[in-house]
C-alpha cells in the first residue's frame, strides 16, 4: 500500500506570500496524483488532478508539480480565501485503491 | 450540475450495520466511465478512502476495510449505497459521497453527513 507524506504538518504564512507545499509518496504513483483544500465545515474541492492540471475554476495562483514519489503544490500570492486544510491524493493500480495524505494546515501568521 | 447528497442514520450503536445511501444528479452511472466513491473522515483527522463503484458495476474496496463494506447501485434511482457492517466508536466520522473525475481523483462532493456510533 502507497503511503502519501505531506510536509510540513502546519504552514504559517501572510496573505501575498509565496505557499509550497510537499507530498512524497512510498513509492512511485505515476501521475495519479491530486490535491485538495479543505475548509471548516465544508467537504474537500478538487485542485489539481494529475499532479498538475487545475481543476475547473480553480485560480491560476495554484499550480501542481512533480513526478513519481515528490510532488509539490505551489500557492503563487496567497489570498486570504486560501487558508484553509490542503490533501494530496494517489490512485493505486495493483490493488486498485486510492490514499490520502495526513494534511498540510495553511494558516495564517 | 451534478449535485450529491448522503443520507442515513446520524446515530448507529456499536455492531449495528450502518447503511448510507447516495443520491446524485447531473450524471448517469450507466455512462462508460462513471464512478461514484464513498470517502469517510474522522472529527480533526485526514479523508480515508473506503469504496468505488463502476459504470460497469466493478466494485473496489478499501484493504483494511473490505471485509466490512458492500457498495452498490441503482441506475434508475441514481443512487448508490454504501454498507458497513460491525459498527465501532472509532467509525465515528463525516461520510463523504463523491464522483470520481477520470483516472484518479474525485471532482464532485456531497456535502457529507455525520454518523456517530455510541451507545
Amino acid at each position: 500500500e502507497i503511503v502519501l507524506t505531506q510536509s510540513p504538518a502546519t504552514l504559517s504564512l501572510s496573505p501575498g506570500e509565496r505557499a509550497t507545499l510537499s507530498c512524497r509518496a512510498s513509492q512511485s504513483v505515476s501521475s495519479y496524483l491530486a490535491w485538495y483544500q479543505q475548509k471548516p465545515g465544508q467537504a474537500p474541492r478538487l485542485l489539481i488532478y494529475d499532479a498538475s492540471n487545475r481543476a475547473t475554476d480553480i485560480p491560476a495562483r495554484f499550480s501542481g508539480s512533480g513526478s513519481g514519489t515528490d510532488f509539490t503544490l505551489t500557492i503563487s500570492s496567497l489570498e486570504p480565501e486560501d487558508f484553509a486544510v490542503y490533501y494530496c491524493q494517489q490512485r493505486s493500480n495493483w490493488p486498485l485503491m486510492y490514499t490520502f495524505g495526513q494534511g498540510t494546515k495553511l494558516e495564517i501568521k | 450540475q451534478i449535485t450529491l447528497k448522503e443520507s442515513g442514520p446520524t446515530l448507529v450503536k456499536p455492531t449495528q450495520t450502518l447503511t448510507l445511501t447516495c443520491t446524485f444528479s447531473g450524471f448517469s452511472l450507466s455512462t462508460s466511465g462513471v464512478g461514484v466513491g464513498w470517502i469517510r473522515q474522522p472529527p480533526g483527522k485526514a479523508l480515508e478512502w473506503l469504496a468505488l463503484i463502476y459504470w460497469d458495476d466493478d466494485k473496489r474496496y478499501s484493504p483494511s476495510l473490505k471485509s466490512r463494506l458492500t457498495i452498490t447501485k441503482d441506475t434508475s434511482k441514481n443512487q448508490v449505497v454504501l454498507t458497513m457492517t460491525n459498527m465501532d466508536p472509532v467509525d465515528t466520522a463525516t461520510y463523504y459521497c463523491t464522483h470520481r473525475r477520470a483516472a484518479g481523483s474525485f471532482d464532485y462532493w456531497g456535502q457529507g453527513t455525520l454518523v456517530t456510533v455510541s451507545s
